[in-house]
């Protein structure tokens, strides 16, 4: 079993609708997770990141954390074209000291217009 | 204007040739990282620093080298043993803080082999 896994897409969403995004994660002790959106032939950038379960809303998009579940969501509300991009999930094993992340394979998001 | 700069943006290397791979960042961060990037695939961890010179090696770090002389600077060598080094690599850093550790990238070192 994969460390982080990702449904890879690609995910289609007409524009205006939400788009969710899931990631499921092996390491129960997992502390905290991230969101990045990485544009075609672009670098990583961060959009979320969680740390507590339940909720946690920044304008359009909520990220979702279920630890008991192991999984970690993003929903992104009233999807525009400039959302399509590869969605990568991140974790932060439950080893402090170590400051590594393990990144899932992404999911890739089309908004059609 | 703060940041990771990395360079040069497209690099070409032939065969046998040794390349290296610049990474500055102007944050104050303590931990640097070098993740290689393929096609369709997600990030996959080379080599990281945590601390002026001291690096791990992460997932994938035969065929690679990297210093840390100076907290600013994370250079990363692809020698001429790494068979398939074509790839997007990139170059992250973040603070040391336990759980929270959120990491930024640079834009990115396209390689190719000629």
């Amino acid at each position: 079993q994969k460390e982080v896994e990702q449904n890879s897409g690609p995910l289609s969403v007409p524009e205006g609708a939400i788009a969710s995004l899931n990631c499921t994660y092996s390491d129960r002790g997992s502390q905290s997770f991230f969101w990045y959106r990485q544009y075609s032939g672009k670098s990583p950038e961060l959009i979320m990141f969680i740390y507590s379960n339940g909720d946690k809303e920044d304008g359009r998009f909520t990220a979702q954390l279920n630890k008991a579940s192991q999984y970690v969501s993003l929903l992104i509300r009233d999807s525009q074209p400039s959302d399509s991009a590869t969605y990568l999930c991140a974790v932060h094993p439950p080893n402090f000291g170590n400051e590594k992340l393990t990144f899932g394979t992404g999911t890739r998001l089309t908004i059609i217009p | 204007d703060g940041g990771i700069t990395q360079s040069p943006k497209y690099l070409f290397r032939k065969e046998g040739q040794n390349v290296t791979l610049s990474c500055e960042q102007n944050l104050n961060h303590d931990a640097m990282y070098w993740y290689r990037q393929d096609p369709g695939q997600g990030l996959r961890l080379i080599y990281y620093s945590q601390i002026v010179n001291d690096f791990q090696k992460g997932d994938i770090a035969e065929g690679y080298s990297v210093s840390r002389e100076k907290k600013e600077s994370f250079p990363l060598t692809v020698t001429s043993a790494q068979k398939n080094p074509t790839a997007f690599y990139l170059c992250a850093s973040s603070i040391i803080s336990g759980a929270k550790n959120i990491q930024y990238f640079g834009a990115g070192t396209r390689l190719s082999v000629l």
